[in-house]
């Protein structure tokens, strides 16, 4: 079965410096990944996706992601972070047993301090 | 702008009384999901629909329903809300079945009194 995880709950950075929020999955074939970014009382918003090519992905906002098959990760970066990048990130999986679905991770709450 | 839109924004019901969030899109998407999120965890898709064929997922309750008038348009019907039916229901579209991104509504909040 497909899965991604978020080890961390809460990553906090001071603003400016880069940012990094942690992605593994576990797929049985090739993985198509997804993050989204969902802010205060608002519907989540699709940041960049993998689905095959280039490594490094880029997306909305300044943010980029990168693949790395043999660590089975999929890291969402930033050079560097803005107060307004504050909110709540969602690492995702597409669903090999329903095309049409994917799989979110537990999320994890980025914290920009001025 | 083609987007996605949720109305309300706040729906207030009362314990057992029948409530219908409803969802728009103008981005002329064949697949439409409810999903429901509570407390800043990760969305739990409820239903999903590929065109006119309705998927519910085995964990959904059978006190939520839904229903796909035309494409533009889906609803979500709560037959007899519970207190633990207090949500952030959101609506989401995509292309069709290979196309991975979902693209999402603002969310409805759902509070039961």
């Amino acid at each position: 079965a497909q899965s991604v995880a978020q080890p961390e709950d809460q990553v906090n950075v001071a603003e400016g410096n880069p940012l990094t929020v942690k992605c593994t999955y576990s797929v049985s074939g090739n993985p198509y990944l997804f993050w989204y970014v969902q802010y205060p009382n608002r519907g989540l918003q699709f940041l960049l996706k993998y689905i095959t090519g280039d490594n490094l992905v880029k997306g909305s906002y300044g943010f980029e992601a990168e693949f790395n098959k043999s660590q089975t990760s999929f890291h969402l970066k930033k050079p560097s972070a803005l107060v307004s990048d504050s909110a709540l990130y969602f690492c995702a999986v597409r669903d090999y047993s329903s095309a049409s679905k994917i799989i979110f991770g537990s999320g994890t709450r980025l914290s920009i301090r001025p | 702008d083609a987007m996605v839109i949720q109305n309300p924004r706040y729906q207030v019901t009362q314990f057992g009384k029948p409530v219908t969030l409803s969802c728009s899109q103008t981005l002329n998407h064949n697949v439409m999901y409810w999903y429901q999120q509570k407390s800043s965890q990760a969305p739990k898709l409820l239903f999903h629909y590929y065109d006119k064929d309705f998927n519910n997922e085995a964990d959904t309750p059978d006190n939520f329903q839904s229903r796909r008038p035309n494409t533009s348009f889906c609803f979500l019907d709560i037959r007899s809300p519970g207190l633990g039916d207090a949500a952030m229901y959101l609506c989401a579209t995509s292309r069709d079945r290979r196309e991975g991104e979902q693209y999402f509504g603002p969310g409805t909040r759902l509070t039961v009194t």
